[in-house]
């Protein structure tokens, strides 16, 4: 199972709004409404941000959304904050009930 | 609160087992297939193995394949993975999951295990 492919990183100032993608085939991302979005702090577990593409769980910042289109998920982060430097990292759903992870997008703020 | 801790990992020689076990609390264990993810120093998630509520079924990443096993005692609200012949590219935080609707809600903190001699 090939990872899913992420930007090595991405960056913003406080307050501006970055995007993170995430591109799959017709076999994950395309074929399933089972996306779901990870923030992980250095040496910290990865934390649920969104799930079943565009959900948040209680206590996410309704800054977090997620989307998807095609074989591309997205996570967009509005109104950039210090606290949200950090790793993220999209997951798909890829049959046979296994999961695949992409590579992970470093977020710097500016 | 929903929690997963995990426990036994460590420094082991090539060729080498361990068993790392992942106690869960808060919610009802035996309702959830569970997973282990592993991180590489410095890479990114990699699933390993999943296994359904009552342990009667199990798939395991092709890396891992007939090294790793992974178990649970319902009773206990317990998961674990014995890995043996250990390698090199095994040395990972390994991360006990919980799978809510096909996708990972719940994680632990991480056990971390080096191989090397």
């Amino acid at each position: 199972q090939s990872a899913l492919t992420q930007p090595r990183s991405v960056s913003g100032s406080p307050g501006q709004a970055v995007t993170i993608s995430c591109t799959g085939g017709t076999s994950d991302v395309g074929g399933y409404n089972y996306v779901s979005w990870y923030q992980q702090h250095p040496d910290k577990a990865p934390k649920l941000m969104i799930y079943d593409v565009s959900k948040r769980p209680s206590g996410v910042p309704v800054r977090f959304s997620g989307s998807k289109s095609g074989n591309t998920a997205s996570l967009t982060i509005s109104g950039l904050q210090a606290e949200d430097e950090a790793d993220y990292y999209c997951c798909s759903y890829a049959g046979s009930y296994t999961w695949v992870f992409g590579g992970g997008t470093k977020l710097t703020v500016l | 609160e929903a929690q997963l801790v995990e426990s036994g990992g460590g420094l082991v020689q090539p060729g080498g087992s361990l068993r790392l076990s992942c106690a869960a609390s808060g919610f009802t264990f035996s309702a959830y297939w569970m997973h282990w993810v592993r991180q590489a120093p410095g890479k990114g998630l990699v699933w390993v193995s999943r296994i359904i509520s009552d342990g009667s079924s199990a798939s395991y990443a092709d890396s891992v394949k007939g090294r790793f096993t992974i178990s649970r005692d319902n009773a206990k609200n317990t998961l674990y993975l014995q890995i043996n012949s250990l390698r090199a590219d095994d040395t990972a935080v390994y991360y006990c999951v919980r799978d809510s609707t096909y996708q990972p809600d719940i994680w632990g903190q991480g056990t971390m295990v080096i191989v090397s001699s």
